[in-house]
């Protein structure tokens, strides 16, 4: 069964800084991934996903993702944080065919003005 | 398009009560899934219905439930409320074979 390993808990960034999210998958071939956004009670909005081909992937609202197969990775980046993008972070994976999405317990980010 | 609607968004049952929630899929989507989101727990998949047949189960006792009508719409139950059973419960839709994208919500509180 496929695993997804958030290892930050909770994230602190001044505004204007750049951000980097880890996410580490356990699965014994290349699965779907994605990362999630989640503001304080709401649904669940896709930030970006990687499939197959290019391993850097460019998502929403200056988000990008690099998937490194060697180090089972797929970690998020931006550049500049905004204060706007203080909320919770999950990755998660799907099994080809499994039609499920296995999640990651979630980083949550605050955002210094 | 419309995103994918859930209904009710806030529920208060007490314990040994069932519930029954709702899901209205993007239009055209066929495939239909349901998490539930604890704080303990995190995000965990319960099933995935595709043209009115459950593909996949997670790993729930037989107290939750679900079920696709033929217009993609989706409903689930849960009989014999626990206190645990406390959580969000999200509903996601998708074209087959695509990414799924998320309904905001039901927010169940047992007591």
């Amino acid at each position: 069964a496929q695993s997804v390993t958030q290892p930050d808990i909770h994230i602190t960034v001044s505004e204007g800084a750049s951000l980097e999210l880890r996410c580490n998958y356990s699965y014994g071939a290349t699965p779907y991934l994605f990362w999630y956004v989640q503001s304080p009670g709401q649904g669940l909005q896709l930030l970006l996903k990687y499939f197959s081909g290019d391993t850097l992937v460019q998502g929403i609202k200056g988000f990008e993702a690099e998937f490194k197969r060697s180090q089972s990775s797929f970690n998020l980046r931006k550049p500049s944080v905004h204060w706007s993008d203080a909320a919770e972070y999950f990755c998660a994976v799907e099994a080809a065919g499994s039609y499920q999405l296995t999640f990651g317990k979630g980083t949550k980010l605050s955002v210094i003005p | 398009k419309a995103g994918v609607t859930q209904t009710p968004r806030y529920l208060i049952k007490t314990r040994g009560q069932q519930v029954t929630l709702s899901c209205s899929p993007i239009s055209g989507h066929r495939s239909v899934s349901w998490y539930q989101q604890t704080p303990g727990q995190g995000l965990q998949f319960l099933f995935e219905y595709f043209s009115e047949t459950q593909r996949n189960k997670g790993n729930f006792p037989g107290r939750f439930s679900g079920r696709q009508f033929s217009n993609s719409r989706s409903e689930m139950n849960v009989s014999t409320l626990e206190l645990g059973d406390s959580a969000l419960y999200l509903c996601a839709s998708r074209p087959e074979q695509e990414t799924q994208y998320f309904g905001p919500g039901t927010r169940l509180l047992v007591l």
